[in-house]
């Protein structure tokens, strides 16, 4: 079983609609969660950190499951921008080659 | 502060030569990392400096890449006699974060887009 697993897509949803992707890890001991993001031919950029509690920012709303081992992300409202890649990271706390990096989800918003 | 910086974009190289690549940090960020990302793949963790002792370096790296960070700002990648599973984009990182590991927020440059023919 691979370390982070996302579901790479394309997912393709019509403006404004409201989408959801998880990602699963198997590494119990991970300790930090994030959700990157990255456009075509650029470099990743960092969207949100995911808390146990679950947190927003704007549009977006991340959440852990560390009993089912997943985390998601939601956007509400999608904007034609939001189209891109968004890479699920977990860190198992391991030093730094513990931040393991998922395949990514493909996302694209058709107007 | 322009953020982290690499050069060169893009480079082409036939197989057998020696590449370097250099990454230009955000200032004051004490930790750097060097990632290889490939079409279809999230980033790949290469190695990593605190400061500019390098702490780690990952197992699947070989003993023709080699990274430098001797005044503990800029970097080196370089990579002797290439091949052309090298090709890919090598993605440097900076980050603040002066404590747990575990909180660390990376931000990337744009990358080098190695082509080994």
């Amino acid at each position: 079983r691979k370390e982070v697993e996302q579901d790479p897509g394309p997912f393709n949803v019509p403006e404004g609609a409201t989408v959801a992707f998880n990602c699963t890890y198997s590494n119990s001991a991970s300790q930090s969660f994030f959700w990157y993001r990255q456009d075509c031919r650029k470099e990743p950029k960092l969207l949100m950190s995911v808390y146990s509690s679950g947190n927003e920012d704007g549009r977006f709303t991340a959440q852990l499951n560390r009993a089912s081992q997943y985390i998601s992300l939601l956007i509400r409202d999608s904007k034609l921008s939001d189209s891109a890649t968004y890479l699920c990271v977990v860190n198992t706390g391991g030093g730094a080659d513990g931040l393991t990096f998922g395949k990514g989800t493909h996302l694209i918003i058709q107007p | 502060d322009t953020g982290v910086s690499q050069d060169p974009r893009h480079k082409i190289t036939k197989r057998g030569q020696n590449v370097t690549f250099r990454c230009d940090p955000i200032s004051e960020h004490n930790r750097l990392y060097w990632y290889r990302q490939t079409l279809g793949q999230g980033p790949e963790f290469l190695t990593y400096f605190q400061n500019e002792a390098q702490l780690e370096k990952s197992r699947l790296l070989s003993d023709r890449f080699s990274a430098e960070r001797p005044k503990g700002s800029f970097s080196t990648l370089e990579i002797q006699r290439t091949e052309q599973g090298d090709s890919a984009m090598y993605l440097c990182a900076s980050s603040p974060t002066r404590g747990l590991a575990t909180n660390e927020k990376l931000f990337f440059g744009s990358g080098t887009q190695l082509s080994v023919l």
